[in-house]
Parts: C-alpha cells; structure tokens; sequence
C-alpha cells in the first residue's frame, strides 16, 4: 500500500455545482500529478504541480484547477461540473517529476447526475 | 504525440500459466516505462519502473522488457494464480524528465482456477 492518501473515496454531486478532491502526497514527495480515468480508459493527464508551482498541463479547460501546498499535499478543483466530468480521479506522486516511480492513491470516484 | 497501445485488450487463462502482455509506444525518446495493477474501482499499484537505459527489471513472478527503439515493452507473468486477475497497466513518460505519464487501455487478465 502505498502512502499516497485521497479523499473523499466517492462523491455525487449535480451538474452545474463546484467540487474540491483532495490528496496528500507520500512522505518527502515534491511532485504530484493528477489524472482523470474515464471507465474502461486509461488514465488522462490532468496537470502536474511541483514544489507548489504547476509545471504541466493537459488538455483540460480551465475550470479544472489545482493546487499545491507547502506540504506538498494538494487539491483538485473543478468548477461547473457536466456529466461527462463523472470518472474515478487518481492522484499520483513522486520524489522527482518524472524521473523515479509514481505511486497513486486509491481514487476519488465522481459521480455527476 | 505519444500513443500508447496495449495488446490484447483482454485476455483468459487457466491458473498455472505463463503469459505475455504486451505495450506499444509511437516515440521511443520515452525517460521511462512503468507498469501498473488496477483493481476494479481502485487506484494504480505500481508493478515495475525501467529507466530508458534499462532493459528489464524483474519483481517476483514479474519480468518486464523493454526495447526502447522498436518501441515495445512485454510483461511477463510467471506461474499464474487467480489473484493476478485485474487490469495491467502501461505507461511512458518523456522525452525530458518532468513530463508526465501517458497511459494505455490496459489488458483486463482473468485467471480461472
């Protein structure tokens, strides 16, 4: 098991309303990635924050957006949520981007009826 | 743009065999290959990570290869038992360090005891 931790675990809300996911990165992490997993896809890359600034972007509109805090744990927020929004939501960290292994937490599932 | 394809999207073995799960990927300038375990409705369990200098790593019943210039990693699961049954992952990331992961689909394994 790994030590990166996501809460809450489930989450239905309604379309049109705002939501905050929330991660807290393993110990002595830096860097964490968020991803968002549509049902039988895999993972797509959200953005990335490291030491508190992001430092990568996918192909998500603005009203996706994140930050990092001084603990290096983080927050996911999306504004405006559509249906198409409804996915399990990973969170990922590592020592250094991208050079030595990620470990995820277990999901945040969103639901958006 | 990376693309990463995972052959074949599902697959069905008695226990007690051996398998291959194959990754493709478009560009080989990839900084590293990591594989990863899915449970159903749960998060990414990190299997192995190979450096792009590296050509395999091995864990257990677990070998992973990679050949960074034809573009192709395998899995290689020893000796099978049901409680492999879950969704492999693949993933690569580059060509520079901070890049983040690009996943597959992944190949669903069920083991039949």
């Amino acid at each position: 098991e790994t030590g990166v931790t996501q809460s809450p675990t489930h989450l239905i809300k309604t379309r049109g309303q705002q939501v905050t996911l929330r991660c807290s990165s393993q110990s002595g992490h830096n860097t964490v990635s968020w991803y968002q997993q549509a049902l039988g896809q895999g993972p797509q890359f959200i953005f990335q924050y490291y030491r508190e600034e992001e430092n990568g972007r996918g192909n998500f509109p603005p009203r996706f957006s994140g930050l990092q805090f001084p603990n290096y744990s983080s927050e996911l927020n999306v504004n405006a949520l559509e249906l198409d929004d409804s996915a399990l939501y990973l969170c990922a960290s590592s020592l250094e981007a991208g050079t030595t292994e990620a470990f995820f937490g277990q999901g945040t599932r969103l639901t958006v009826v | 743009k990376q693309e990463v394809t995972q052959i074949p999207a599902a697959l069905s073995v008695p226990e007690g065999e051996n398998l291959v799960l194959n990754c493709s990927f478009t560009d080989s300038a990839i900084y590293n290959l990591q594989w990863f375990r899915q449970d159903p409705g749960k998060g990414l369990t990190s299997l192995l990570l190979i450096q792009s200098s590296q050509r395999e790593q091995t864990s257990g019943r677990l070998n992973a290869s990679l050949d960074k210039s034809s573009g192709r990693s395998t899995l290689y699961i020893a000796a099978s038992q049901p409680g492999d049954s879950a969704t492999y992952l693949c993933a690569v990331n580059g060509p520079r360090r901070n890049t983040p992961l690009v996943f597959g689909k992944g190949t669903r394994l069920s083991v039949i005891a």
